[in-house]
C-alpha cells in the first residue's frame, strides 16, 4: 500500500498569511493527489485534483504543486473560513490511501 | 443539485450486521463510480470499498475485505454497504462519494451516518 504522509500535523497561523502543506507519498503517484478540505462535523470538500487543477467553486488563493512522490498546498491568503483539516490523497493504485490531516487552527 | 444522503447507521453489537444505503440525485448515478469512506470520530479518512458504475468491478480494502460488500441498484439511484460481523474498531462515520477513476478525485460526498459497535 501507499503511505501518504502529511507536514505538519497542525499549523497556528493569523488571517492573512501563508500557509503551505506538504505531504509525501511512499512510493511515485504521478499526479493522481487529490487535496481536500474538512470542517469540523462536514464531509470532506474537495479542493485539488490531479496535484494543481483547482475544483471548480474553490477560491483561487489555494493552489497545488508536485508530482511523483512529493506534492504541496499553499494557501496564499488565510481567511476566517480556511481554519480546517487538510487532507491529500492518491489515487495511483488501489488501496486509496489519504494522509493523516493538517489541521489548520487560529494563532 | 447533486445530493448523497447516508442512512442505515446506529449502535450494533459486535459480531453484528448492519446495512447502509446511499440515495444519489442530480447527477446521472448509473455512469458514476462510487466509493465508502469512513473516518473514526477524531480521526482522518479511510478508503474501505470502490464500485464500477456497472458493477462489474470492486474494490476492498484489506481491513474489511471478506467482512463487508458494497453493490449498488441503478434504477434506484442506490448504493449500499452490506457491514458483517463488526468490531469495535469498525466504529466510525461513513460516507459514501461519487468518484472518478480518471481524475483520482472524489467530488461529491454524503454527510455520514455514524455507526457504533460496542455492547
Amino acid at each position: 500500500d501507499i503511505q501518504m504522509t502529511q507536514s505538519p500535523s497542525s499549523v497556528s497561523a493569523s488571517v492573512g498569511d501563508r500557509v503551505t502543506i506538504t505531504c509525501r507519498a511512499s512510493q511515485g503517484i504521478r499526479s493522481f493527489l487529490a487535496w481536500y478540505q474538512q470542517r469540523p462535523g462536514k464531509a470532506p470538500r474537495l479542493l485539488i485534483y490531479t496535484a494543481s487543477s483547482l475544483q471548480g467553486g474553490v477560491p483561487s488563493r489555494f493552489s497545488g504543486s508536485g508530482s511523483g512522490t512529493e506534492f504541496t498546498l499553499t494557501i496564499s491568503s488565510l481567511q476566517p473560513e480556511d481554519f480546517a483539516t487538510y487532507y491529500c490523497q492518491q489515487a495511483n493504485s488501489f488501496p486509496l490511501t489519504f494522509g493523516g490531516g493538517t489541521k489548520v487552527e487560529i494563532k | 443539485e447533486v445530493q448523497l444522503v447516508e442512512s442505515g447507521g446506529g449502535l450494533v453489537q459486535p459480531g453484528g450486521s448492519l446495512r447502509l444505503s446511499c440515495a444519489a440525485s442530480g447527477f446521472t448515478f448509473s455512469s458514476s463510480e462510487m466509493n465508502w469512506v469512513r473516518q473514526d470520530p477524531g480521526k482522518g479518512l479511510e478508503w474501505l470499498s470502490y464500485i464500477g458504475s456497472s458493477a462489474t468491478s470492486l474494490a476492498y480494502a484489506d481491513s474489511v475485505k471478506g467482512r463487508f460488500t458494497i453493490s449498488r441498484d441503478n434504477a434506484k439511484n442506490s448504493l449500499y454497504l452490506q457491514m458483517n460481523s463488526l468490531r469495535a474498531e469498525d466504529t466510525a462515520v461513513y460516507y459514501c462519494a461519487r468518484y472518478s477513476g480518471t481524475y483520482g478525485l472524489h467530488d461529491y460526498w454524503g454527510q455520514g451516518t455514524l455507526v457504533t459497535v460496542s455492547s
